[in-house]
């Protein structure tokens, strides 16, 4: 069992491009959640994805945007980044609500 | 919102110690979420303890739960080197769907 598997590992933007960051959950899990990581801090929720719908949100701008996949995969979307979206951006898989969830390594996005 | 709050901030030990940290929260729970962070990288799940357990272990690790106080805590038993990382807990939303992270402690576990 991989895991769960974010791709890529290391990203350099410049403000105002668009950016693509990529989740496979773990196997048997159905629901992606997405989370940003400022240094210093802890993770905070963007959003989720059960049934390629999202099921709820965080408070985060609608530059942030989402989708999930037929086989669960899910996808990130950020448009205009700016300075400060650089994170390390987390998704984590779980198969139901009020269980385990697993995250991956990881994501770092740097905006400069 | 921040849910969590884990105490203290940051913790300096020697190997073979234990390590005690704290976590509250603000408002009631289904369950409540302990993890490790390596170096800035990803979230390694270390236990999950509901709101109707009182304590849970798993290897070195000890998990308790005070409902009534809002708090839990976690000990590391017998530290090593390998422990230094930064841990988080997480408890769920009241819509039981995002989990809600303090800033976590910092361990550092020396030999």
């Amino acid at each position: 069992d991989a895991g769960v598997t974010q791709s890529p590992t290391h990203l350099i933007k410049t403000r105002g491009q668009q950016v693509t960051l990529r989740c496979s959950p773990k196997s048997g899990h159905d629901t992606v959640s997405w989370y940003q990581q400022a240094l210093g801090q802890g993770p905070q929720f963007i959003f989720q994805y059960y049934e390629e719908e999202e099921r709820q949100r965080g408070n985060f701008p609608d530059r942030f945007s989402g989708h999930q996949f037929p086989n669960y995969s899910s996808e990130l979307n950020v448009n205009a980044l700016l300075l400060g979206d650089s994170a390390l951006y987390l998704c984590a898989s779980s198969w139901e609500e009020n269980t385990e969830a697993f995250f991956g390594q990881g994501t770092r996005l740097t905006v400069v | 919102s921040q849910q969590g709050e884990e105490d203290p901030q940051a913790l300096s030990i020697q190997e073979g110690e234990n390590a005690t940290m704290n976590c509250s929260y603000k408002t009631s729970i289904n369950n409540l979420q302990w993890y490790r962070q390596n170096s800035g990288r990803g979230l390694v799940h270390l236990i999950l303890i509901r709101s109707n357990e009182r304590e849970k272990h798993s290897g070195r690790l000890r998990v308790t739960l005070d409902t009534s106080k809002k708090s839990s805590s976690l000990l590391i038993t017998a530290s090593r080197a390998a422990d230094t990382a930064s841990y988080f807990c997480a408890t769920d939303d009241q819509a039981g769907t995002a989990l809600i992270f303090g800033k976590g402690t910092t361990l550092s576990v020396s030999s």
